[in-house]
């Protein structure tokens, strides 16, 4: 169980271009989510995927975002376009839901973005 | 739609010492799951406690404890002898229990930044 993996851990990129973030989830893990965080608030919920099926988007999610997990195991999340209110710290989370793990979301270090 | 209000912004504990952060949660839901996350300052995110909302015994880990209120819609956590490691952002957070299609996102509060002084 080596933790939950984001990359890269800093993103500073210029207004309108495309950013992706990478996120590895524990091992065994079949459901994966994304959360933003803007500073001084509470993570937000984003989306999440059980094995490669994506379950729910939040209307947060506009049609510049978009993620995937193909295999269904890591995932990426595409930013298309990016403006400045992109600017967050963007999270993943991970969990299991094999009977009696309890579905514990495990969240990674989370990737910081700061549009210029 | 469910909120999660945390109304201390910050909170300061002596070191050894004993402290209570609020919160306060909104449902029409009558079970859920309730957590206490931990994020350090440039750390991940870290699960304190958990609370399942047909259990009526609050939850305890270690030196952390709930005061679980359902009909009062509350839900605090309390350290005991605080170390200087527990120095961090706490966030409440909110889950619908699955039951055939419902959601299964966290919905966290603003935060309690817990200073530990010496």
């Amino acid at each position: 169980d080596t933790g939950v993996s984001q990359d890269p851990r800093h993103k500073i990129t210029k207004r309108g271009q495309n950013v992706t973030f990478r996120c590895d989830p524990i091992s065994e893990h079949n459901r994966l989510y994304w959360y933003r965080q803007t500073l001084g608030q509470g993570p937000e919920f984003l989306t999440y995927f059980q094995n490669e099926a994506q379950l729910e988007k939040s209307r947060l999610l506009s049609d510049r975002f978009s993620a995937e997990r193909p295999k269904g195991s890591f995932s990426t999340l595409e930013i298309q376009r990016t403006e400045q209110g992109d600017s967050a710290m963007y999270l993943c989370a991970s969990s299991r839901t094999a009977k009696g793990t309890k579905n514990i979301q495990y969240f990674g270090a989370g990737t910081r973005l700061s549009v210029l | 739609a469910q909120t999660v209000t945390q109304s201390q912004p910050e909170m300061s504990v002596q070191e050894a010492e004993t402290v209570t952060l609020s919160c306060t949660y909104d449902t029409s839901e009558s079970d859920y799951y309730l957590f206490w996350y931990k994020q350090p300052p440039s750390r991940q995110m870290i699960l304190v406690i958990r609370q399942e909302a047909y259990k009526q015994q609050n939850a305890t880990e270690n030196r952390f404890s709930v005061n679980f209120q359902k009909a009062a819609k509350s839900f605090s956590l309390k350290i005991s002898d605080s170390q200087l490691g527990d120095a961090a952002m706490y966030f409440c957070a909110y889950r619908s229990v699955q039951y055939g299609g419902a959601t299964n996102k966290l919905i966290f509060g603003t935060g309690t930044l817990l200073a530990v002084q010496p």
